[in-house]
């Protein structure tokens, strides 16, 4: 199982505006890694955040984790059409390993 | 797609017929991974490598085999037992440690003729 959903499944915005994905889980984690992945690639690492890590910023990107809850979100502002694409958040519960989410398909529409 | 190569992009395997799946890195990473990614579906593990010569099953491991032979290199078979292989499969290479970035390559499609 993927031990955790992500929503929404799919989000259709304008460009110019903000959007916000939102992961959950269900065991405790190392830290919560964001990816992005344009269709038919591979994946390319946007952020991670740490377990005792409650705000994290990149450029445009910013994410949360709400540990009591289980929850981070990502927030991209200012949206561009180049931002299109699938962004799956992965959780690191033992060791290297990562365990994905199911994913959030972006449209930044022109 | 970092230092991590897949090949071939695309490959057709035929009934009862085993194929292999190429990956290298030249990132120096003690680390490397297999997931098959369905449509529209997240990323599962099939198997995971965290130094030379040795490897572990992930959570889709039947049906697929591995070898770790040299630290870059990481191929995966599909074997004949795989009953539903067509996928997209990706390589990712890491440090090792805990926290670590993983860097994936360009995936791999295969298909069944």
């Amino acid at each position: 199982s993927q031990q955790g959903e992500e929503d929404p499944q799919a989000l259709s915005i304008q460009e110019g505006e903000n959007a916000t994905m939102n992961c959950s889980y269900k065991t405790s984690i190392n830290n919560l890694q964001w990816y992005r992945q344009n269709s038919g690639r591979g994946l390319v690492h946007l952020i991670l955040i740490r377990s005792n890590e409650r705000e994290k910023h990149s450029g445009r990107l910013r994410v949360t984790l709400d540990t009591s809850k289980k929850s981070s979100s990502l927030l991209i502002t200012a949206s561009r059409a180049a931002d299109t694409a699938s962004y799956f958040c992965a959780r690191e519960t033992s060791g290297s390993r990562l365990t994905f989410g199911e994913g959030t398909q972006l449209t930044v529409n022109p | 797609d970092g230092g991590i190569t897949q090949s071939p992009k695309y490959l057709f395997r035929k009934e009862g017929q085993n194929v292999t799946l190429s990956c290298e890195q030249n990132l120096n990473h003690d680390a490397m991974y297999w997931y098959r990614q369905d449509p529209g579906q997240g990323l599962r593990l099939i198997y995971y490598s965290q130094i030379v010569n040795d490897f572990q099953k992930g959570d889709i491991a039947e049906g697929y085999s591995v070898s770790r032979e040299k630290k870059e290199s990481f191929p995966l078979t599909v074997t004949s037992a795989q009953k539903n292989p067509t996928a997209f499969y990706l390589c990712a290479s890491s440090a090792g440690s805990v926290g670590e970035t993983q860097y994936f390559g360009p995936g791999t499609r295969l298909l069944v003729l």
